[in-house]
């Protein structure tokens, strides 16, 4: 009964490297979609994915590409870290009414 | 377009007091309403959902929400709160784009409850 699995847990870059964020579930989902979380901003969309093989962008796409591997996966690649992508990075799948069930978070760290 | 305004980024109360969380919406279309539970380190957790059913919702621990349309509220209540209780909460409103649902999310209410 894993849900929502993202790995890895915690991560720290340089400026300039690269990253993929692993996100899997298991609740046969066609939608999933990708979150940082900030201090005071609430949580904001970077991409979704509303079935397999679509992906469109959120509200803060710069800077980040992203697939969907099959029905289960979904990536998130940083291809040139900037301290600005420091944050909390949440992976979350979603039923047909639109909740949402969220992986446990990437706590990344640029430095 | 869509938008949730959550009323205080804290709240504080004593342990057995009324909890009161504010949640202000705006939606297009008809929306789907949700509230969130987050606890530290941990990820987001589905509290309750309004889906156009009953406008009172129930929710899990004893939490509650009423759907107004004239008000365009969504407010969060448990009448009487513990100490577990302390934890960031989000309100959040969804609204259907092309195949697949958007979540906006409010920025979160922070829950102190003292002993």
């Amino acid at each position: 009964n894993a849900g929502v699995t993202q790995t890895p847990k915690f991560q720290v870059l340089k400026t300039g490297q690269s990253m993929t964020l692993q996100c899997a579930q298991d609740m046969n989902h066609n939608s999933m979609y990708w979150y940082r979380q900030d201090p005071g901003m609430g949580l904001r969309l970077i991409y979704y994915s509303a079935s397999e093989g679509t992906t469109d962008k959120g509200e803060v796409p710069n800077g980040y590409n992203v697939s969907r591997l099959n029905k289960r996966e979904f990536s998130l690649r940083l291809e040139s870290a900037a301290p600005s992508q420091t944050s909390v990075y949440f992976c979350a799948s979603s039923e047909a009414t639109g909740a949402l069930h969220f992986g446990n978070g990437t706590r990344l760290t640029v430095t | 377009a869509q938008s949730v305004t959550q009323l205080g980024s804290h709240v504080s109360v004593s342990e057995g007091a009324l909890v009161l969380l504010r949640c202000n919406y705006s939606s297009s279309v008809p929306p789907y309403l949700f509230w969130y539970v987050q606890y530290p380190n941990q990820g987001l957790q589905l509290l309750l959902k309004y889906t156009s059913a009953a406008t009172l919702v129930k929710g899990i621990n004893g939490f509650e929400a009423e759907f107004k349309k004239s008000e365009t509220s969504f407010h969060l209540t448990k009448p009487s709160a513990h100490m577990s209780d302390a934890a960031e909460y989000f309100c959040a409103v969804s609204g259907r784009s092309g195949g697949s649902y958007i979540p906006t999310f409010g920025r979160g209410t922070s829950l102190i409850v003292h002993p």
